[in-house]
């Protein structure tokens, strides 16, 4: 199936533990995106990566960091997790920027990360 | 602060009328428009578009309205069905920035 896929689905771990989210797309897209949804529901951008660039979400915390080893998985780590960090994180990707993003971007299945 | 804003957390309607979701942005530089569809436990699914050079696109029962003098974008499902319920979440870009998303509306069709 051709999709983008994340995993874990659920992620349960302590406080000040590092974690990695992984992200695989198959559709041939050149962008991928994290995005984080937070209690009040609101879906907010955190890094997008294109053709090796990395755009960073000046609101990000620095323990966050994505990494890329191809242009098929945007994978998400972070370190030093905290309460706070606990949200549900989608992955995504679309076919470039721009015009394309009338396209739309494919979402994953979101993961959920609790932090204790 | 908010550039997309879906000011009615849910909506209901019954089964084979109209369903009416709104949003409001800020930024006058968004110029591609896009309403997406979640369901529970699953990521957010692209629904319909529209560029800011048009004020309105059509696909099936979904038609999406664009209303740039009032900063206003609506989506309209007719009729609506008991599939259709689900979170809706609109969603804006500027030039080359992602997507920047409202808190969604959920949406419950009754049958």
């Amino acid at each position: 199936d051709t999709a983008v896929s994340q995993t874990p689905k659920y992620l349960v771990t302590q406080m000040g533990n590092d974690k990695s989210i992984k992200c695989e797309q198959n559709l041939g897209h050149d962008t991928m995106y994290w995005y984080k949804q937070d209690s009040k529901k609101f879906l907010k951008i955190m890094f997008s990566y294109n053709n090796k660039e990395l755009i960073i979400n000046e609101t990000v915390p620095n323990r966050f960091s994505p990494k890329s080893p191809d242009k098929a998985h945007l994978n998400l780590h972070i370190n030093s997790l905290e309460l706070g960090d606990s949200a549900v994180y989608f992955c995504a990707s679309s076919l470039g920027t721009g015009p394309a993003v009338v396209y739309g971007y494919t979402f994953g299945s979101g993961t959920r990360l609790t932090v204790v | 602060d908010q550039q997309v804003k879906q000011n009615s957390p849910s909506l209901s309607v019954q089964e084979g009328r109209i369903s009416i979701l709104n949003c409001d942005y800020t930024n006058s530089m968004f110029d591609y428009f896009l309403w997406y569809k979640k369901y529970p436990a699953e990521g957010p699914t692209f629904l319909i578009s529209i560029s800011s050079i048009k004020d309105k696109n059509e696909d099936g029962r979904f038609t999406v309205f664009l209303n740039k003098s009032a900063k206003h974008l609506s989506l309209h499902i007719v009729p609506s069905q008991p599939g259709d319920s689900a979170v809706y979440f609109c969603a804006a870009s500027a030039n080359l920035t992602p997507l920047v998303f409202g808190k969604g509306t959920r949406l419950s069709v009754i049958a």
